[in-house]
C-alpha cells in the first residue's frame, strides 16, 4: 500500500519562528511536491523536486524553502513564519514513468497555525 | 497563463446523478485528473483522461474534450459518502511536469 506521511497533523507556531515540515514517501518516487490549500484558492504549488538535491519553484515560493537530501524525504522550511502562512500544507509524490503514472499521491496534510 | 474553473458548490439528493464541470485554459496540456477530497483528509485519485471521450469506472465517469478545454465528472447513484470536494487538475508539461488544480467543487449529498 503506497504511503506518503507527514511529520505532524497539527502545528502551532509563533510569528518569526523557523518551521520545518517533513514529508516521507515509501514508493521510491522521483518527484515530490509541496502545496498549500486555502479556502477558495484550491491547492497551490509551493516547490517541487524531481531528484535528490534538486528543487524548482512552484507558483507561490515566496517565504519558503525546501530541502531534498534523500530520495524519500522532502522538507518544507518556513524561515520566519508569518500569520499569512497559516494554512493546510499537503505533500505529494509521483513517479516519472508514463503520463498515468504521474498520478500524485498525497500525504494527510499538516494544518499549520501561525500566531 | 493558466486558468481552471469549476463551480464552488453543488447539492444533490441520494440516489441521483450529478455532473461536475471543469473548464481550463492552459499551455502544455498533457492530461486531466479528478481527485476526491473528504473534509480534513488527503485528496485521492478518481480518474485520468488524456484522450477525448468518456472513461467509466463504476459509479464514476469522466469526460474530456481537448478542443473545448472542457471536462466533467459524472457521479451516479449518489451516496451520502460522496459528500466531498472534487478537484479538477490539469497535468502540464512545460519543461517540467506539474499539476495545476482548480479551486474544487464541494458536493453535498442530502437524504
Amino acid at each position: 500500500d503506497v504511503k506518503v506521511t507527514q511529520s505532524s497533523r497539527y502545528l502551532v507556531k509563533r510569528t518569526g519562528e523557523k518551521v520545518f515540515l517533513e514529508c516521507v514517501q515509501d514508493m521510491d518516487h522521483e518527484n515530490m511536491f509541496w502545496y498549500r490549500q486555502d479556502p477558495g484558492l484550491g491547492l497551490r504549488l509551493i516547490y517541487f523536486s524531481y531528484d535528490v538535491k534538486m528543487k524548482e519553484k512552484g507558483d507561490i515560493p515566496e517565504g519558503y524553502s525546501v530541502s531534498r537530501e534523500k530520495k524519500e524525504r522532502f522538507s518544507l522550511i518556513l524561515e520566519s513564519a508569518s500569520t499569512n502562512q497559516t494554512s493546510m500544507y499537503l505533500c505529494a509524490s509521483s513517479s516519472s514513468g508514463g503520463a498515468r503514472s504521474n498520478e500524485q499521491f498525497f500525504g494527510p496534510g499538516t494544518r499549520l497555525t501561525v500566531l | 497563463g493558466q486558468n481552471i474553473d469549476q463551480p464552488t458548490e453543488m447539492t444533490a439528493t441520494e440516489g441521483a446523478i450529478v455532473q461536475i464541470n471543469c473548464t481550463y485554459q492552459t499551455s502544455g496540456f498533457n492530461g486531466l485528473f479528478w481527485y476526491q477530497q473528504h473534509a480534513g483528509e488527503a485528496p485521492t485519485f478518481l480518474s485520468y483522461n488524456v484522450l477525448d471521450g468518456l472513461e467509466e469506472k463504476g459509479r464514476f465517469s469522466s469526460f474530456l474534450s481537448r478542443s473545448k478545454g472542457y471536462s466533467y465528472l459524472l457521479l451516479k447513484e449518489l451516496q451520502m459518502k460522496d459528500s466531498a470536494s472534487y478537484l479538477c487538475a490539469v497535468f502540464m508539461n512545460t519543461g517540467f511536469q506539474k499539476l495545476v488544480f482548480g479551486t474544487g467543487t464541494r458536493l453535498l449529498v442530502s437524504p
